[in-house]
């Protein structure tokens, strides 16, 4: 597809399940970013990948998030052990360029994750 | 962190009105870049303003940039229902948006 791809779109698991949230970036294109974004509010920066490597791990909430990259595509947001407090919409998305310029992002319409 | 606060939270106006919403730092900024998110959707970027001062006009929306690149406002003229989104600002670094401003306008 032409924009970026996230998968599932709707996730619902019950508290202590481990979920994994994937997306899709544009061909091409070497950055890749997760945010998490509660209901009207702003993003959160998770993480974020320039090739397969993530130079910038800031974001994560705890040790129980982690996130991996591989062949400079495809990502992989991983949540263990989860608690109400993550739910969320999780977003994605990607740009051309090292991610500290002025190029724009291009994001997924995101994962909304829900934890009973 | 570079902290980008929006103004207002929350805004309900009536279709055909005008308004502005602000986005706001202590820090200056080689660039910024405004995003419309629509309910279910991810952000998509309206603009980015580069030069201290600087003002773009993308049909009813005017961008502003402030001289010394601290802040920038987003003015919507007769604005539709089709303007009711999330707006976010964000920095060159663009791991960090602001704080987002609810417009919902009433048809």
């Amino acid at each position: 597809g032409a924009g970026v791809s996230q998968s599932p779109s709707n996730k619902v698991t019950e508290k202590g399940k481990d979920v994994e949230l994937r997306c899709d970036p544009i061909s091409g294109h070497t950055a890749l970013y997760w945010y998490r974004q509660s209901l009207g509010q702003g993003l959160e920066f998770l993480i974020y990948f320039q090739g397969n490597s993530a130079p910038d791990k800031s974001g994560l909430p705890s040790d129980r998030f982690s996130a991996e990259r591989t062949g400079g595509s495809v990502s992989t947001l991983t949540i263990q052990r989860t608690q109400q407090e993550d739910s969320a919409v999780y977003l994605c998305a990607s740009s051309l360029g090292s991610g500290t310029g002025s190029q724009p992002q291009h994001f997924g319409d995101g994962t909304r994750l829900s934890i009973l | 962190t570079q902290l980008l606060e929006q103004s207002p939270q929350f805004l309900s106006i009536q279709e055909g009105e005008n308004l502005t919403v602000y986005c706001n730092s202590s820090s200056v900024f080689s660039s910024l870049q405004w995003y419309r998110q629509e309910p279910g959707e991810g952000p998509v970027l309206l603009v980015t303003v580069v030069t201290g001062g600087e003002v773009k006009k993308l049909k009813r929306l005017t961008f502003q940039f402030g001289d010394a690149r601290k802040d920038s406002s987003l003015h919507i003229t007769a604005a539709q229902p089709g303007d009711t989104g999330l707006y976010l600002c964000a920095g060159p670094n663009q791991f960090y948006f602001g704080t987002g401003t609810s417009l919902t306008v009433i048809p």
